[in-house]
């Protein structure tokens, strides 16, 4: 079965640290493009960036450049997000996904991970 | 930036019913790469459409998409119980790959 398996849900402090991660199975983790997807409360979807893990080319969405980090790690068929300092704005649920056809980035996304909520409160 | 704006922002409709939903781009998408997608509460959204009009793998007949350029629809002939949800278009043609604000389809 293809699947993406993401950590837990995080409570965090703002001003902390956090790196959260993505693990597919079941598909060659390094020939499909994973991205990430915000979604704060109540509120819609919003894409973050994406990376290929078979040679770690990335690219962010410009209202994310800057505030997270995308990275992968193609020997343990993992994806990360992480950042350095959050913000209470930062809460939010957050999703991986996977291209549809591989090594064309521009396609829809036909498998989502179960997502993390990360919560940032002081 | 493509924006994508979804109307109605809410569609209240009873079972049997048929559902139109509506996406239009502020620009036009390349290649008709524009995508629906379905969120339940509690869950992950679903690829229910791809490149404006195939059905993704397992999403009945009932869904289906069309469109080119700036102006696509979704419509779901005969409303079943469980397709009650929020549903999202999305445009995967240029960077920044783009939402739309989502409909939510209720009951009646």
């Amino acid at each position: 079965e293809v699947q993406l398996v993401q950590s837990g849900a995080e409570v965090k402090k703002p001003g902390e640290s956090l790196k959260i991660s993505c693990k597919g199975s079941g598909y060659s983790f390094t020939t499909y493009w994973i991205g990430w997807v915000r979604q704060m409360p109540a509120k819609g979807l919003e894409w973050m960036g994406v990376i290929y893990p078979g040679d770690s080319d990335i690219r962010y969405s410009p209202s994310f450049q800057g505030q997270v980090t995308i990275s992968a790690d193609k020997s343990i068929n993992t994806a990360y997000l992480q950042w350095s300092s959050l913000k209470a704005s930062d809460t939010a649920m957050y999703y991986c996904v996977r291209h549809r056809r591989g090594r064309y980035m521009s396609d829809a996304f036909d498998i989502w991970g179960q997502g993390t909520m990360v919560t940032v409160s002081s | 930036e493509i924006v994508l704006t979804q109307s109605p922002g809410t569609l209240s409709l009873s079972p049997g019913e048929r559902a139109t939903l509506s996406c239009r781009a502020s620009q036009s998408v390349s290649s008709s790469y524009l995508a629906w997608y379905q969120q339940k509460p509690g869950q992950a959204p679903r690829l229910l459409i791809f490149g404006a009009s195939s059905r993704a793998t397992g999403i009945p007949d009932r869904f289906s998409g069309s469109g080119s350029g700036t102006d696509f629809t979704l419509t779901i002939s005969r409303l079943e119980p469980e397709d009650f949800a929020v549903y999202y278009c999305q445009q995967y043609g240029s960077l920044p790959l783009t939402f739309g604000g989502g409909t939510k389809v209720e009951i009646k």
